[in-house]
């Protein structure tokens, strides 16, 4: 499976929209991208994932580039209960496994 | 929909006990589940694949005789830590895919089991 790079941290304020950057420039085309989050001391959530198209549900948008190379999550509306790491994983769909890196540190400020 | 759950959620034991974890998928029937582990600040290291039926898969490293795993049914799967020591104690994590087709299957999350052994 790709190796994804996100960010180790970022800042948002509440009530603004959250775009949280993945690279992952060796993807291969049978490779999902997936993205969960994890509160402290939770499982992680399960928020999105797409192949090539855009994706969007209740929870975020997820936005695919035409190469595939890089995505970015967008939470719309952030709220101080969306802090928590957020981890970007590259997979193929029924196969492989969920490695988890480092993820991004996402801190909601009032 | 999707709903795993785990049992317990905190437990703490003394040295040299097994410790049974239990992995559920509430709505949804797993064919496959997984057990993670994941240590103070540190991210989600995967310990083994469990498919329903079969004997599960472990990753390097982890000692699967010492972490028993049993996925009898296509909604429980279990994990017991035999004979644990004060270095097994940690944050366990258990997941459950749900096949989706073609589109993407997807795991679910428990909300993990906090061991901690004395």
């Amino acid at each position: 499976d790709a190796k994804t790079t996100q960010p180790p941290s970022m800042d948002c304020a509440e009530g603004r929209a959250a775009n949280l950057p993945c690279n992952h420039s060796t993807i291969s085309g049978n490779e999902y991208v997936y993205w969960y989050r994890q509160i402290h001391s939770q499982g992680p959530q399960y928020i999105i994932h797409g192949l090539k198209n855009n994706e969007t549900n209740e929870m975020a948008s997820l936005i695919i580039t035409e190469d595939r190379k890089s995505s970015t999550l967008i939470l719309p509306h952030a709220t101080l209960r969306d802090t928590a790491v957020y981890y970007c994983i590259a997979k193929r769909g029924s196969q492989g496994n969920l490695i988890f890196g480092k993820g991004t540190k996402l801190s909601v400020k009032p | 929909g999707a709903v795993v759950s785990q049992h317990p959620s905190r437990v703490i034991c003394k040295s040299g006990t097994s410790v049974k974890i239990e992995c559920r998928s509430l709505d949804f029937q797993a064919t496959t589940m997984f057990w993670y582990r994941q240590f103070p600040k540190q991210s989600l290291m995967l310990m083994a694949t469990s498919n329903e039926g079969s004997k599960a898969t472990y990753e390097q490293g982890v000692e699967k005789d010492k972490f028993l795993i049993n996925h009898a049914s296509l909604t429980l799967s279990t994990l017991t830590v035999t004979s644990a020591h004060p270095e097994d104690s940690s944050f366990y994590i258990c997941s459950a895919m749900l096949l989706a087709g073609g589109q993407g299957d997807t795991q679910y999350f428990g909300p993990g089991t906090r061991l901690t052994v004395l």
